[in-house]
């Protein structure tokens, strides 16, 4: 089965610093990863994907993660935080499901703060 | 831009209750999904339905859930007969297709209290 390892629960920076945030994944297969975002008591936004195209992968808000298969890994980054990327994120691989369909599989969510 | 809508934001239930949490996935969308958040804890995948029947369930999917799309339109969730452990953050999406190379969408939840 599919799992997701999100280093760190909670990430704290200060505006204008880098932001990196740790996911690795165990795949038996080559796998889809995404990573999510959580804003306060909204619902998950994607953010990116990889879907084994280019490893480098471009997402909405500045953000981009790169997959790295000798590694695992899929840490989302971005160069400079900015105080509107306050929130939850959440890495995710796909994983197959009966009937054709796919389904996501979680990581447990690293919090983001970002300080002034 | 089309959304995932869901219906409560928030319910509180007494423990033995039944619930009916409701969603409206994107019109044309063929795939939908239930994932709940228990507190500091995971997304967990619950369940998958595709043309009217279940594709896929979880071991925490058990008789006491049920998934419905009762109208073409909405989506529902229900719960039984409620149990403490049962309070969590309840997610539906929607997908065009089963194939995750394309765009699961979300809804905002709705956070299920059992007091």
């Amino acid at each position: 089965a599919q799992s997701v390892t999100q280093l760190g629960s909670h990430v704290s920076v200060s505006e204008g610093a880098l932001v990196l945030l740790r996911c690795n994944y165990s795949s038996s297969v080559p796998p889809y990863l995404f990573w999510y975002v959580q804003y306060p008591n909204q619902g998950l936004q994607l953010l990116l994907k990889y879907t084994s195209a280019a490893t480098l992968v471009k997402g909405i808000n500045g953000f981009e993660a790169e997959f790295k298969k000798s590694e695992t890994s899929f840490h989302l980054t971005k160069p400079s935080a900015h105080m509107s990327d306050a929130a939850e994120y959440f890495c995710a691989v796909s994983d197959s499901a009966r009937g054709g369909s796919e389904k996501l599989v979680f990581g447990k969510g690293t919090k983001l703060t970002v300080n002034p | 831009e089309p959304e995932v809508t869901q219906t409560p934001s928030h319910q509180v239930t007494q423990m033995g209750q039944e619930v009916i949490l409701r969603c409206v996935p994107i019109s044309n969308h063929l795939y939908f999904y239930w994932y709940r958040q228990i507190l500091g804890q995971k997304v967990e995948f619950l369940v998958s339905f595709y043309n009217n029947e279940i594709s896929e369930k979880s071991e925490i999917f058990d008789d006491q859930f049920s998934v419905e799309r009762p109208d073409g339109s909405n989506f529902t969730l229900k719960i039984r007969s409620t149990k403490l452990e049962d309070s969590a953050m309840y997610f539906c999406a929607s997908s065009e297709i089963g194939r995750l190379n394309t765009e699961a969408f979300f809804g905002q939840g709705t956070r299920l209290t059992v007091v």
